[in-house]
């Protein structure tokens, strides 16, 4: 069975903390997703990457990075948590263009 | 650009009734993948549509995808409360890599 797996549901940061958001897929696929969603906006894509150690800008890179070591995860990193990145991040993954792409259950970050 | 548009982005249905949300799509794609998402959760595939004429069913959800005219439908019959959630269009297109591009969903609420 197919599986997005991300390190936490709930998370609650300081502003100013670096905050890290972690995501494991167990299907081999080549290309991993972050987005985030917020009420009215639709999902946003922040960043992705097609390969180990490739990354590409999505549409809202502003104030986050990733890393991408190894195949099967994808990390979001947050230098600096401000508390207008409060908003529910997830992650997917799909094997290629044409592919199905599957989301993790999301991670819902609050920053005070 | 691909642009995709969904109609109407909000849908109150009674129980029983039949209704149809639709989903444009702005560039030459045959791949269209229909998501469902509930309160909090994460997005889960509900249909993936791979070519002209493509038409999927699933309980009291039917897809079709027309690739010529750009529109996918997601057809509702006999609508029940447990439908009631966002759904979501996505489309492939050999321009945008292995991204999806997303709709901004349809909150649909069944009421009883």
């Amino acid at each position: 069975d197919v599986k997005v797996t991300q390190s936490s549901r709930y998370l609650v940061k300081r502003t100013g903390e670096k905050v890290f958001l972690e995501c494991v897929q167990d299907m081999d696929h080549e290309n991993m997703f972050w987005y985030r969603q917020d009420p009215g906006l639709g999902l946003r894509l922040i960043y992705f990457s097609y390969d180990v150690k490739m990354k590409e800008k999505g549409d809202i890179p502003e104030g986050y990075s990733v890393s991408r070591e190894k195949k099967e995860r994808f990390s979001l990193i947050l230098e600096s948590a401000s508390t207008n990145q409060t908003s529910m991040y997830l992650c997917a993954s799909r094997l290629a263009l044409g592919g199905e792409q599957y989301f993790g259950p999301g991670t819902r970050l609050t920053v005070t | 650009e691909l642009k995709v548009e969904q109609n109407p982005l909000f849908l109150s249905m009674q129980e029983g009734k039949n209704y149809t949300i639709y989903c444009n799509y702005s560039t030459t794609s045959d791949r269209l993948y229909w998501y469902r998402q509930d309160p909090g959760k994460s997005l889960e595939s509900l249909f993936v549509l791979l070519s002209n004429g493509a038409v999927k069913q699933e309980g009291r959800l039917m897809a079709s995808l027309d690739t010529k005219a750009r529109l996918s439908t997601l057809h509702i019959t006999a609508a029940v409360h447990d439908l009631s959630a966002t759904y979501f269009c996505a489309v492939d297109s050999e321009t945008s890599g292995s991204r999806l591009t997303f709709g901004e969903g349809t909150q649909l609420t069944v009421n009883p």
